[in-house]
């Protein structure tokens, strides 16, 4: 069946530090793969998304590549803000007709400190 | 757009007592998913709905849990009766056929005491 890795949380950085957050996953064929993000007392959002191989997908300065021969879709911001703040879900849907399901990982609690 | 709307916010009940959730999901989407969210299991896909439909209740967790859709802007997700176990953040989200998006409403915050 599918899983999906992503690294324990929270993660600490200081205002304009690098981030990144890895995320690995198992799956049937060639599945499309997201990255959400929950900000405190709301839902999740699509933050970016890639749906087949080295595809990356790009949104507000995070971007994450599909690496198929390492199946890792690792999320990465150069200079992260305050704003950023929040819980960061890596998630995976099967390609093809009918594929509805999302599984998604435990999630990362980012907090970004002035 | 409004976004996918959850009724209500919080609601906090004592065991054994009936909990109806509500959601309105997004207009002109036909595809309607119940999540719930804890610190020990993460997010779990409760029940699948396309075009009002139930296709996938594998995730529903019991008999006390039901849901129903009866027409395409309204669902419900009821328990019966509560239990403590079952305080979580219950989440509806919506999309359109073939859309990758999920839509997720803001949830409910279920405190079972």
């Amino acid at each position: 069946g599918n899983s999906v890795t992503q690294m324990e949380g929270p993660v600490t950085l200081s205002e304009e530090a690098f981030l990144t957050i890895n995320c690995t996953y198992t799956a049937t064929g060639y599945p499309s793969l997201f990255w959400y993000v929950q900000y405190p007392g709301e839902g999740l959002q699509l933050l970016l998304k890639a749906t087949k191989a080295d595809d990356k997908g790009s949104n507000k300065g995070f971007e994450a590549t599909y690496r198929k021969e390492t199946t890792s879709f690792h999320l990465e911001k150069g200079s992260v803000q305050v704003s950023d703040s929040a819980v960061y879900f890596c998630a995976l849907k099967n390609s093809g007709a009918g594929s509805y399901q999302l599984t998604f990982g435990k999630g990362t609690k980012l907090s970004v400190i002035p | 757009d409004a976004g996918v709307i959850q009724s209500p916010r919080h609601e906090v009940t004592e065991m054994g007592q009936e909990v109806t959730l509500r959601c309105k999901p997004i207009s002109g989407h036909n595809s309607l998913f119940w999540y719930r969210q804890t610190m020990m299991r993460g997010l779990e896909l409760l029940i699948y709905f396309n075009n009002n439909v139930p296709i996938d209740d594998s995730g529903m967790p019991e008999d006390r849990f039901s849901a129903k859709m009866p027409n395409a802007s309204f669902s419900t997700l009821k328990i019966q009766p509560s239990e403590p176990r079952d305080s979580a953040v219950y989440f509806c989200a919506s999309s359109s056929e073939g859309e990758y998006e999920q839509y997720f409403g803001p949830g409910t915050r279920l405190t079972v005491t």
